[in-house]
């Protein structure tokens, strides 16, 4: 099983900064990475694909890098709306989907 | 717009079943694979299983392999979960999910039914 570590656990930050979250995989997983968000009470959204793709509707300010074991979610300008937990997924095992433990990304 | 609709949560003695539906609509069902996931209070996400298009083939992570069945009625747009020897451990909220057109994302999620499993 391929397993997926983010970093921080939580990270504080001032709305109108940058963001970055981290996600490694314990193997490589080439670009089949995804990030969702996930709001209190609230489903996830999928915000990234292929490890860089913008999913639908979502702002520019999102964007994702990194292949093989390294990923970065990357949120530019940090609006009040972004504050949430934030996981990422590997598909590239089959079958065998597997999410990392999550970032809370919290007000500063 | 894509829409996926649970049905079927509840509180259920452990050792027992539970059945959840997902109604789906604003898309062609029958064109994609669809997935469970859960996610227990306060935890992150679990993939539970998955079932291909035509629901020939299905598949389950080794945590509910056994127990759970996943099923699909393409005349009917609902994708359900059989739910069988119920544990303590699967008190969660279930999410039906969408795969993506490029991967086996998630790119449409349900809004959750909640299954706990106490006495």
């Amino acid at each position: 099983e391929i397993v997926m570590t983010q970093s921080p656990a939580t990270l504080s930050v001032s709305p109108g900064e940058r963001a970055t979250l981290s996600c490694r995989a314990s193997q490589s997983i080439r670009s089949n990475l995804a990030w969702y968000q996930q709001k209190a009470g609230q489903a996830p959204r999928l915000l990234i694909y292929g490890a860089s793709t913008r999913a639908t509707g979502i702002p520019t300010r999102f964007s994702g890098s990194g292949s093989g074991t390294e990923f970065t979610l990357t949120i530019s300008s940090l609006q009040s709306e972004d504050f949430a937990v934030y996981y990422c997924q590997q598909y590239n095992d089959w079958l065998m989907y597997t999410f990392g433990q999550g970032t809370r990304l919290d007000i500063k | 717009e894509v829409q996926l609709v649970e049905s079927g949560g509840d509180l259920v003695q452990p050792g027992g079943t539970l059945r959840l539906s997902c109604a789906a609509s604003g898309f062609t069902f029958s064109a994609y694979t669809m997935s469970w996931v859960r996610q227990a209070p306060g935890k992150g996400l679990e993939w539970v299983s998955t079932i291909s298009a035509s629901g020939g083939s299905t598949y389950f992570a080794d945590s509910v392999k056994g127990r759970f069945t996943i099923s699909r009625d393409n005349s009917k747009n609902t994708l359900y979960l059989q739910m069988n020897s119920l544990r303590a451990e699967d008190t969660a909220v279930y999410y039906c999910a969408k795969s993506g057109s490029k991967g086996y994302y998630f790119d449409s999620w349900g809004q959750g039914s909640l299954v706990t499993v106490s006495s």
